[in-house]
């Protein structure tokens, strides 16, 4: 079955930029979707089909997806960014969706 | 304003039966596909099922399929997920998700969960 590997944690200095790559087979070649959840909140989508912002987000938040990985961009890094951050995409082999297992940013 | 409200979690011996329902308001639910999402204590995020506008297509995933069934009424603007034989790692919050511009994914409303404990 399918596969999204992803760094469990990754950290950043505020006004910085944080990456955070989702890996898979030949993921170039399907659609990614990535999802931020605060603490204590329900997930929110961030970026849709591997670089589409959807309405109010802003632009220093940024997707791409080429080969094995797909990366979500956060630039000029806030405070208020931390949280987790899943990748998603459609298996469509086994009809199910995936997630990643989630990378926590730390914004030290 | 888009709307999704979930309800029916609570705590469930193993084996039990729940009856978890998603209320939607602020849009077209006939017009949306319609998924569950759950999320075991301090774990990652789990897609659990889908179901198309119509309600004629379902998807499942493996660790829920054959206990979990999917439904809609779209005239109640209501989604529900019935859930079966259920098991301890069934244990989690419960989130219903529309799925954009008519499709499974992305999903890009969420509610605010129902908690599901599955416990002796």
């Amino acid at each position: 079955s399918y596969v999204l590997a992803q760094p469990p944690s990754v950290s950043v200095a505020p006004g910085k930029t944080a990456r955070i790559t989702c890996e898979g087979n030949n993921i170039g070649s399907r659609s990614v979707h990535w999802y931020q959840q605060r603490p204590g909140q329900a997930p929110a989508l961030v970026i849709s089909y591997d670089s589409d912002r959807p309405s109010g987000i802003p632009e220093r938040f940024s997707g791409s997806n080429s080969g094995s990985t797909a990366t979500l961009t956060i630039g000029r890094v806030e405070v208020g960014d931390e949280a987790d951050y899943y990748c998603q995409v459609w298996d469509s082999s086994s009809q199910h969706a995936l997630f990643g297992g989630g990378t926590r940013l730390a914004v030290l | 304003e888009v709307q999704l409200v979930e309800s029916g979690g609570g705590l469930v011996h193993p084996g039990g039966s729940l009856r978890l329902s998603c209320a939607a308001s602020g849009f077209t639910f006939s017009h949306s596909a319609m998924n569950w999402v759950r999320q075991a204590p301090g774990k990652g995020l789990e897609w659990v099922s889908c179901i198309s506008d119509s309600g004629s297509t379902t998807f499942y995933a493996d660790s829920v399929k054959g206990r979990f069934t999917i439904s809609r009424d779209n005239a109640k603007n209501s989604l529900f997920l019935q859930m079966d034989s259920l098991r301890v790692e069934d244990t989690g919050v419960y989130y219903c998700a529309r799925g954009e511009g008519g499709g499974i994914l992305p999903e890009d409303y969420w509610g605010q969960g129902t908690l599901v404990t599955v416990s002796s």
